[in-house]
């Protein structure tokens, strides 16, 4: 079982690129939580999603940033036209189920320059 | 306000010393979650709990629901447990977390 698996570890994008974050939840886990970690900041909720379907986005900035968790392969975390302030680690969670622990991965670091 | 606050912010402790560390929250919870996080690293689950008192090695955790307290205990403290330990909750209306800022512990050889 290798964990919830995030790529890349390290993203750096310009102003104005797309940013494109991957989360593989563990084998078996069907939820996935999404945050963002901002310099010298705590860590902040963002979204969280069952396959196909998006059950919580109320920590989602309302422009620029999507997330979706499609029926095959990895949650994916976008965001457009990204700007210096999106600067963040992003952390992505997996769990089986609401009620149980949750696995957080190693994080993807973005840099916007 | 946050719904999560620890205390302390940051805690310097010698090695070998007994450390605490607090949690208090303000919302009703389904659940309770220490996570640990080293300097650039990622971050590991500790404990999750709900009532009680859990352990793992040296590691302690309690809650108390009524209290909407939590602490987290490290014995015989050593170096290698230099990190941001944070407190997070799940609330009962929702799946999301709520975090705390976290605590910053450096253990000094």
């Amino acid at each position: 079982n290798a964990g919830v698996m995030q790529n890349p570890r390290h993203l750096v994008r310009r102003r104005g690129q797309e940013a494109r974050l991957r989360c593989s939840p563990m084998k078996g886990h069907s939820h996935v939580y999404w945050y963002r970690q901002l310099p010298e900041e705590g860590l902040k909720f963002m979204v969280y999603l069952q396959k196909e379907n998006i059950i919580d986005e109320s920590g989602m900035p309302k422009e620029r940033f999507s997330a979706e968790f499609p029926k095959e392969g990895p949650s994916i975390l976008r965001i457009q036209q990204v700007v210096r302030g999106d600067s963040a680690a992003y952390f992505c969670a997996s769990s089986e189920d609401s009620n149980y622990g949750y696995t957080f991965g190693s994080g993807t670091r973005l840099t916007v320059v | 306000k946050n719904e999560v606050e620890q205390s302390p912010q940051n805690l310097t402790a010698q090695e070998g010393e007994f450390i605490t560390i607090n949690c208090s929250y303000s919302v009703g919870i389904s659940a309770l979650h220490w996570l640990q996080q080293h300097p650039g690293g990622g971050i590991v689950s500790l404990f999750m709990l709900s009532s009680g008192k859990k352990k793992h090695g040296r590691l302690i955790a309690t809650i108390n629901i009524q209290e909407k307290h939590s602490s987290l205990h490290i014995t015989a403290s050593h170096p290698r447990d230099s990190a941001v330990y944070i407190c997070a909750v799940t609330v009962h209306t929702g799946n999301q977390f709520y975090f705390g800022t976290g605590t910053s512990l450096t253990v000094i050889p």
